[in-house]
């Protein structure tokens, strides 16, 4: 198993642009969620899908959009890039939500000029 | 997160010494509690959980305590190593899968 894999590792943007940080997942996890992580702070929850079809908001949703068409991808859309996204951006999976370990991929760095 | 708060933010410890990370939860339905380690530069993965049916769980040099109570579980690290150094993260998964702040652990050799 590849356990969970994130595109690009790294992407540098202008303010205004936008794009896709894509996720993936091959443990046919239910769960999925995005974090991002600033210089020297913690994880904050973005958005989190418990299935596919299904989404929700978690601490910093503005400015990002989730779609969760299938178990395994849950792509996450940056809408206009702003210098205040640059951050390090953590996907992560389990089997369920609740109650089980979250697996997390190796991150995507966000820099916006 | 919004439902968990994680005590201290720093923590330097020498080498050979215990090390202790509080953490306190809001729901007193959490019953999953995880602590996961972070190493500059990288992902963070898990060390060690624990389940609300058990006060105590040990893997070698780490343990993991719980006080439903009190509502508040905690991370031991005994007999620290410089490779013990690194960024902490305790999590409440119940509602939404929300992180501590973190502890930066500093074992000085």
């Amino acid at each position: 198993n590849a356990g969970v894999t994130q595109t690009p590792k790294f992407q540098v943007l202008k303010t205004g642009q936008s794009m896709t940080l894509q996720c993936a997942q091959d443990m046919n996890h239910e769960y999925m969620s995005w974090y991002r992580q600033d210089p020297g702070m913690g994880l904050r929850l973005i958005h989190y899908s418990v299935g596919a079809g299904i989404t929700d908001q978690g601490e910093v949703p503005n400015g990002y959009n989730v779609s969760r068409s299938t178990t395994e991808d849950f792509p996450l859309r940056l809408l206009s890039a702003a210098p205040s996204q640059t951050s390090v951006y953590f996907c992560a999976s389990s089997y369920r939500a609740g109650e089980e370990t979250q697996y997390f991929g190796p991150g995507t760095r966000l820099l916006v000029l | 997160g919004e439902n968990v708060e994680q005590h201290p933010s720093t923590l330097s410890v020498q080498e050979g010494d215990s090390a202790v990370i509080k953490c306190t939860y809001s729901d007193s339905a959490s019953n999953y509690f995880p602590w996961y380690k972070q190493e500059l530069g990288k992902r963070p993965q898990l060390i060690i959980d624990i389940r609300s049916n058990v006060g105590e769980k040990k893997d070698q040099r780490i343990a993991v305590t719980l006080n439903k109570t009190a509502k508040h579980f905690s991370l031991h690290i005994t007999e620290t190593q410089p490779e013990d150094s690194a960024v902490y993260f305790c999590a409440d998964p119940f509602n939404k899968f929300y992180f501590g702040s973190g502890t930066k652990l500093n074992v000085k050799p």
